[in-house]
């Protein structure tokens, strides 16, 4: 029944490893998004993807890289995570990209990272 | 640029009604949403306001001013299950959302 769903829950690592957060959505949705929840609570769009097109928030380090095998799927890697890196991640998805009001976003329960 | 501000963190008694405010500042408009994200949980979608006005929904409602450039999500008969924070997204010219840092709402019996 989960529509949007993310694994791990909570992952814990090293500085410099290399890690992965995967994610699923059921909901036929086109278009998939990471968002960055850090400390202070604000969320951040790092990528959103559909069908057509990645799009990168150019603030976004180069280490962070969306993976999508389908429309369905949309995982996150990150290469030598650092300290900073550590923070809530959120994948979510929505029916279209557009302003028509269509695009509320369902979100994943988030995937908590620590980086020690 | 952009600018979203939201109060950080209000308190209000079981029963009673909460207005949460929102200001922004944007070259592009294509609406307005509030979530709401329970601690250690997802956001979820409450409401969106394209047009100014009023929108209600249940014991939930949310106002928009396009031209004050404010919105405010307004809780009524409030519940213990109602704290959590509730956060402001404006959606710009470019159909991106840009988040507010939240608002925390605290019921007290």
């Amino acid at each position: 029944d989960t529509a949007v769903s993310q694994t791990p829950k909570y992952l814990v690592t090293q500085m410099g490893n290399d890690k992965s957060i995967k994610c699923e959505q059921n909901l036929g949705h086109d278009t998939m998004y990471w968002y960055k929840q850090d400390s202070k609570k604000f969320l951040k769009i790092m990528f959103s993807y559909n069908n057509k097109e990645l799009i990168i928030n150019e603030t976004v380090p180069n280490r962070f890289s969306p993976k999508s095998p389908d429309k369905a799927h949309l995982n996150l890697h990150i290469n030598s995570l650092e300290l900073g890196d550590s923070a809530v991640y959120f994948c979510a998805s929505s029916q279209e990209n557009s302003g028509s009001g269509a695009n509320v976003l369902t979100f994943g329960a988030g995937s908590r990272l620590t980086v020690l | 640029g952009q600018n979203i501000d939201q109060p950080t963190e209000m308190t209000a008694t079981e029963g009673a009604i909460v207005q949460i405010n929102c200001t922004y500042q944007t070259s592009g408009f294509n609406g307005l949403f509030w979530y709401q994200q329970h601690a250690g949980e997802a956001p979820t979608f409450l409401s969106y306001n394209v047009l100014d006005g009023l929108e209600e929904k249940g014991r939930f409602s949310s106002f928009l001013s396009r031209s004050k450039g404010y919105s405010y999500l307004l809780l009524k008969e409030l519940q213990m299950k109602d704290s959590a924070s509730y956060l402001c997204a404006l959606m710009d010219s470019n159909y991106q959302l840009i988040w507010g840092a939240g608002t925390k709402l605290i019921i007290k019996p």
